[in-house]
């Protein structure tokens, strides 16, 4: 079946660095959603990418979807204590039902300051 | 306040003493669908529901039961609970069919299976 893949699973930036949370599908994909999920939260919604080649920012973050369409990244540029928590990456599954969603194990951020 | 409601937050219960998980959105979405996190695995959808009374199985749907009589509650029924299904759960919402639309989800319930 599709597997979304998330790279890295952890990473820790002291606060001020950058941050790149990397996601690739074994298939092509439709779109993709991205979701953060602060410690001891719940994933909430941060973008849908669509388009081959879109870009899409929101302040310090940064959203690419590759041309592909198999593959996509979060950019966090100077990283804030804040922007703590998980990142995950989400995009429909191929074939059959078209209404699975299949998330990325995520990459755990944290941010030392 | 749009929101997406599960109860309980929290339950420890013993193997094989049935137990529902409520979930209500007061959003008036069509699509609805739960999810556990387990520590290593991320989100694995259990089931989902496109419409009232349509309902069907996500990658993990041993174990577990769906009703969607109405369309703000998708309760989650574990029958017959095992230590395996010890878990955080979580219920989200889409106004759309769930793969191109933003999801809502509820606070999770931390369920504990002795």
């Amino acid at each position: 079946g599709q597997q979304v893949m998330q790279i890295p699973q952890y990473q820790h930036v002291q606060e001020g660095e950058d941050f790149t949370t990397y996601c690739n599908s074994s298939t092509t994909l439709s779109n993709i959603q991205w979701y953060k999920q602060r410690p001891g939260g719940h994933p909430v919604f941060l973008i849908q990418l669509v388009k081959s080649g879109e870009v899409k920012k929101q302040k310090r973050l940064t959203f690419q979807f590759g041309e592909a369409k198999k593959n996509s990244s979060l950019h966090i540029t100077a990283t804030q204590t804040t922007d703590v928590g998980t990142y995950f990456c989400a995009g429909p599954t191929s074939g059959g039902s078209n209404y699975k969603l299949t998330f990325g194990k995520g990459t755990l951020l944290t941010v030392n300051p | 306040e749009a929101q997406v409601t599960q109860n309980p937050r929290y339950l420890i219960t013993v193997t094989g003493k049935k137990l529902t998980v409520t979930c209500s959105q007061n959003m008036n979405h069509e699509y609805m669908s739960w999810y556990r996190q387990d520590p290593g695995l991320g989100l694995r959808q259990i089931y989902y529901s496109m419409n009232v009374e349509v309902t069907d199985k996500g990658d993990v749907p041993e174990g577990y039961k769906v009703s969607r009589k109405e369309k703000r509650n998708f309760p989650l029924i574990l029958e017959s609970p095992s230590p395996n299904q010890t878990s955080l759960y979580f219920c989200a919402s889409s106004f759309s069919t769930g793969n191109t639309g933003e999801l809502f989800f509820g606070e999770g319930s931390r369920l504990t299976v002795l």
